[in-house]
């Protein structure tokens, strides 16, 4: 069966930390890994990374896949209260690809 | 240019009513999803349509779920005899090409459906 690990559950820090969240994952075929920040309801996509595209970058967050270890991070510096989010990593399964999601991790940033 | 919508974005129903929950997907885009959410939990997937065909509704949790997409553009998924534990946000999400594709999912805002 597929699965999808996010570590932590949840995660206060205070502006201006750095925080590195976790995923790990058991898919039969991989094709992709997916983190999205979800706020108040929709998952709007961050980045998508590949066999072909292990680390992508967009201003203070950046992603890494890790194909070995079957993991990814995503990481976030000089966080703001603007970062408090949940945070899902999803994985494309089965023929329609559809995606498998974690729980999220859901990150707090206080003043 | 125009996101996914949904409609309507808070529904309350009292248990046994039938719901309907309508998904307008980005114009052209081939894929269309349904996941259902609870509270504390990342969404899950329900049901998946390539065009007007309904692919893959292993996800559905039973059989009084029932979704359609008659003419490959709006969907709408159908709750018959609501349940307590039927109580969650329903996320839309589609996508511009068909299966065996890695692309991102683009979501709608969800309609949270509450049972009374």
């Amino acid at each position: 069966e597929d699965k999808v690990v996010q570590s932590p559950l949840s995660l206060v820090v205070h502006e201006g930390d750095t925080v590195t969240l976790n995923c790990s994952y058991e898919v039969t075929n991989f094709r992709s890994l997916l983190w999205y920040k979800q706020e108040k309801k929709a998952p709007t996509f961050l980045f998508m990374l590949t066999s072909s595209g292990i680390e992508k970058k967009s201003g203070r967050l950046s992603s890494i896949l890790d194909k070995k270890e079957l993991s990814s991070i995503l990481n976030i510096t000089a966080t703001q209260t603007g970062d408090s989010a949940i945070y899902l990593c999803a994985l494309p399964t089965g023929t329609a690809s559809k995606l498998t999601f974690g729980t999220g991790t859901r990150l707090q940033v206080t003043l | 240019g125009a996101g996914v919508s949904q409609s309507p974005r808070y529904k309350v129903a009292k248990r046994g009513q039938d719901v309907a929950l309508r998904c307008d997907p980005i114009s052209g885009h081939v894929s269309l999803f349904w996941y259902q959410q609870a509270l504390g939990q990342g969404p899950e997937f329900l049901t998946y349509f390539q065009n007007e065909a309904q692919l893959d509704k292993s996800g559905l949790p039973s059989d009084r779920f029932f979704a359609e997409r008659p003419e490959g553009s709006v969907s709408t998924l159908k709750i018959q005899r609501t349940q307590q534990e039927d109580s969650a946000v329903y996320l839309c999400a589609s996508s511009p090409i068909g299966t065996a594709s890695s692309y991102e999912q683009y979501f709608g805002p969800g309609t949270r459906l509450t049972v009374t």
